[in-house]
């Protein structure tokens, strides 16, 4: 069956750092998502992409955030100065169509530790 | 801007009692979403209700959609251990967004 993978499964990295996660969404959706997870937390929404563009963001999504899909495959999420604050857990969601209901697939996660 | 409460936070259960989580929105959504998501794990979806008052059924699993398509429950009959996990709903509002609730957590009791 089909399904998102994300790599790394654990990055940590220090305050003021840059990182980039990487996500390959399921190969026949349109439409992609990054949400971020605080430990024991609710899932929050960051941003959906559609069509090389992105077409949502919340107000999480600042100007440290970016996404881009540089080849056919990869999305990624690219956070320029880290904070401790952004240590959550971070999912990668693909679906097949954006309005019309769709279900979202979600990758494993990639738990990012800010020290 | 748009919510979506999900109640009660933690719900502990003796396996084979029942289970029931609600969400209600603060405004009219189009379709909601449920999701499970297993200690460690990443949600995985369960089911998506769209018409008003809809009812669907997964096995033990109860999921209904309010007539004003503010308000959402998910009820589990006779949990098992393989229930334990946190359990969200996800409402899509009049800017297409997912809005996820808090998510309900079932633990069962030893």
């Amino acid at each position: 069956e089909p399904e998102v993978t994300q790599t790394p499964s654990h990055q940590v990295t220090q305050m003021g750092q840059e990182v980039i996660l990487r996500c390959v969404p399921i190969s026949n959706h349109l439409y992609f998502y990054w949400y971020r997870q605080i430990l024991g937390q609710k899932v929050e929404f960051l941003v959906s992409f559609y069509n090389n563009e992105i077409s949502e963001k919340s107000e999480i999504f600042d100007d440290q955030f970016s996404v881009e899909r540089p080849d056919g495959s990869n999305f990624t999420l690219k956070i320029r100065s880290t904070k401790l604050e952004d240590s959550a857990m971070y999912f990668c969601a693909s679906s097949e169509n954006g309005v019309f209901p769709s279900e979202q697939y979600f990758g494993p996660g990639t738990r990012l530790t800010v020290t | 801007g748009q919510q979506v409460m999900q109640i009660p936070q933690y719900q502990h259960v003796q396996e084979g009692e029942d289970f029931t989580t609600y969400c209600n929105s603060s405004t009219t959504l189009s379709n909601i979403q449920w999701y499970k998501q297993r200690p460690g794990g990443h949600p995985v979806f369960l089911i998506q209700l769209v018409k008003s008052g809809e009812v669907k059924k997964q096995k033990r699993l109860t999921f209904q959609f309010g007539e004003a398509k503010k308000n959402s429950s998910l009820h589990i009959t006779a949990t098992q251990t393989t229930d334990v996990g946190t359990y969200f709903c996800a409402g899509r509002g009049s800017n297409y967004q997912l809005i996820w609730g808090a998510g309900t957590k079932l633990i069962i009791k030893p």
